[in-house]
């Protein structure tokens, strides 16, 4: 069965930093792109983040450029988000989700998706 | 604002059904034949319900279709049950380089 579980959520001040962990089983890790999409409470989904299969190549919503970075560890099946100078705004529950199609380079088709890890920015 | 509009709500009886719009631009549904719906139950992980405008995944119910006509994308759930009330997003690829444009959701009370 393929499965990502997020961990690292957790309650930081306006300004800190915390970084989130996505674990991947059931499937072949290093084939697929794997993002981080976050809903922030009341609201709808937002893509946050992706990164490819070699993990060579990331791509960031403009909301999180310079602030957030991805990156993955094949050999442990893991992909990591760093967040710093947090804002209030980042407050969500974030998810890590499996592109669908094989080391492809945009998708909209996201298969697998983890419970989720909640953020919480606040003083 | 989100990329792709959707109507904030929708609703059904059950055994009823129910059609969920979802409308882009030129530059995504009009042009690609991608486009996801997800279901979402609250403190659940999202589920793809249906991909490329109109296939299912292994395991979701042929009541879930999808469909396109130019720049908008529908979702129709036929045969409502109690347990499809939840929040429904589309998505829709917009080129190489593009992630995840989403729709704002649209609830759906059954």
């Amino acid at each position: 069965e393929m499965q990502l579980v997020e961990s690292g959520g957790g309650l930081v001040q306006p300004g800190g930093s915390l970084r989130l962990s996505c674990v991947a089983s059931g499937f072949t890790f290093r084939d697929y792109v794997i993002t981080w999409v976050r809903q922030a409470p009341g609201k709808g989904l937002e893509w946050v983040s992706a990164v490819s299969g070699s993990g060579a190549t990331t791509y960031y919503a403009d909301s999180v450029k310079g602030r957030f970075t991805i990156s993955r560890d094949n050999s442990r099946k893991t992909v990591d988000l760093e967040m710093n100078s947090l804002r209030a705004e980042d407050t969500a529950v974030y998810y890590c989700a499996k592109d669908s199609y094989y080391d492809s380079s945009g998708s909209d088709a996201f298969d697998v998706w983890g419970q989720g890890t909640v953020v919480n920015v606040s003083s | 604002q989100s990329a792709l509009s959707q109507p904030p709500s929708a609703s059904g009886s059950p055994g009823q059904s129910v059609t969920i719009s979802c409308t882009g631009t030129s530059r995504d549904i009009g042009t690609y034949n991608y486009v996801s719906w997800y279901q979402h139950h609250p403190g659940k992980a999202p589920k793809l319900m249906i991909y490329e405008v109109t296939k299912r995944p292994s395991g979701v119910p042929d009541r879930f279709s999808g469909s396109k006509s130019g720049n908008t994308a529908s979702l129709t759930v036929s045969g409502l049950q109690a347990e499809d009330e939840a929040d429904y997003y589309c998505s829709s690829y917009r080129g190489s380089g593009n992630w995840g444009v989403f729709g704002g959701g649209t609830k759906l009370t059954v």
